[in-house]
């Protein structure tokens, strides 16, 4: 199993509401990520996760809140968003050291804030 | 500070013709160096990638030449068809670290 599975698809809130990404991948990766990417932007990296803790937060506001319950599964906490939070949100895993060091992307949350 | 710079921005190549894509790198200690193909709407996908020890890899129509003494290393898209057509990201990655840095993107279009 070579993927990386992300819920939902899409997702439409208001500034008030609070909801959560997912993200699960099962090959065995310890590290995992959450990246945001804007229209013909590159993916700018949120947060990393190194055996289930947190090792890179990249400045990010209070209002995205990670989380990693377990080497399989990561979240992402939403609440009070801004419009200009809308995104696609892109969860990606790789195998921290050994060999190989591919990054596997999901195919992505759209989030639209309005 | 952009980590890794890419060019050009955007590429039109005519059908069965090369593409080619730039990315250039000033930290020494990048020693990873993946290429990301990008369709409207989904998740990057990993296309190639090299390490420094190598100057080129070939995978099937692509591949990535390296230049380790420039600091430079690019993708060749031989035979370019209209299914290439998509946005194109070079990375590079720390062998110490978890974080990988991104170029700017190069949105292909492939005509035919």
């Amino acid at each position: 199993d070579t993927e990386v599975t992300q819920t939902p698809k899409h997702l439409v809130m208001g500034m008030t509401n609070k909801k959560s990404l997912k993200c699960e991948q099962h090959m065995g990766h310890r590290a995992m990520y959450w990246y945001k990417q804007k229209a013909k932007k590159p993916p700018e990296l949120m947060f990393v996760y190194s055996y289930e803790k947190l090792s890179i937060n990249e400045s990010v506001p209070s209002r995205f809140s990670p989380e990693c319950p377990n080497s399989s599964l990561l979240n992402l906490h939403l609440h009070a968003l801004q419009p200009e939070d809308s995104a696609l949100y892109l969860c990606a895993s790789s195998l921290r050291g050994g060999f190989s060091n591919e990054q596997f992307f999901g195919p992505g949350t759209r989030l639209t804030v309005l | 500070q952009q980590q890794v710079k890419q060019s050009p921005q955007s590429l039109i190549v005519q059908k069965g013709g090369i593409s080619i894509i730039n990315c250039a790198y000033e930290n020494t200690a990048f020693d990873y160096f993946p290429w990301y193909q990008q369709f409207p709407g989904k998740g990057p996908a990993l296309l190639i990638a090299i390490r420094p020890d190598v100057s080129e890899k070939k995978e099937g129509r692509f591949t990535i030449s390296f230049n380790k003494s420039a600091k430079q290393f690019s993708l060749h898209i031989m035979d370019s068809q209209p299914g290439d057509s998509a946005t194109y990201f070079c990375a590079a990655r720390r062998s110490t670290g978890n974080q990988f840095y991104f170029g700017t993107g190069t949105s292909l279009t492939v005509i035919p």
